[in-house]
């Protein structure tokens, strides 16, 4: 079993729709980072969070350090978003990483 | 301020050859990661540097190896290429490592190896 899962692993939405990825761990975390990666492979860091809850314009991510787990929500989604998106925990000082979901946002 | 960059971006190499990549962190970091990138295996973290030391090795052979300049600047070194090397190599800058601080990617280097 990996250390974080992610679900879906793939994801259809139509543009407007609101979407959730969700993310379970296993180990003992310092903080978990939502990352978004583009064709091309481009990475681009859209959270950290340690606990609670964080927003960045449509974006927000949940954690609830109990459960071991974590949530993605996209507002309003829109075809720009079509990314793949990865969540990964900081464990000592290294990143484990999830296999990450693809999505893909429809006008 | 600039970003993370690396170079090359892409590198075609030979089974048995080694490769030299390089990535300049966003300045001020001091913590430089590297990470590998394969449609099997996905995201795999490779090493981290912090101040000229490697603080932290992921499972990988000994043939992956790393150095940390003191302008913070780092470079991996992978000797004897195998075909399963081939894969998307990323590294990542933060002020002082993956704990507690944002990690800032550089746009990768993609290495085939035939």
């Amino acid at each position: 079993k990996n250390e974080v899962e992610q679900s879906p692993q793939n994801l259809t939405a139509q543009e407007g729709e609101f979407i959730t990825i969700n993310c379970s761990y296993s180990v003992g975390i310092s903080a978990l980072h939502w990352l978004q990666q583009h064709p091309g492979g481009g990475i681009v860091s859209l959270f950290m969070l340690s606990s609670g809850k964080k927003k960045h314009g449509r974006l927000i991510a949940t954690i609830n350090i109990q459960e071991k787990h974590s949530s993605l929500h996209i507002t309003a989604s829109h075809p720009r978003d079509s990314a793949v998106y990865i969540c990964a925990v900081g464990n000592t000082d290294k990143l484990i990483f999830g296999t990450g979901t693809r999505l893909q946002v429809f006008p | 301020k600039a970003g993370v960059t690396q170079t090359p971006r892409y590198l075609i190499k030979t089974r048995g050859q080694q490769v030299t990549l390089s990535c300049s962190p966003i300045s001020g970091h001091r913590s430089v990661s590297w990470y590998q990138q394969t449609p099997g295996q996905g995201l795999q973290f490779l090493f981290e540097y912090f101040s000229e030391t490697q603080r932290n090795k992921g499972n990988f052979p000994g043939r992956f190896s790393g150095r940390q300049f003191s302008n913070s600047r780092s470079e991996m070194n992978v000797s004897t290429l195998e075909l399963g090397d081939s894969a998307l190599y990323l590294c990542a800058s933060s002020w002082t490592g993956t704990r507690l601080y944002e990690q800032y990617f550089g746009p990768g280097t993609r290495l085939t190896v035939t």
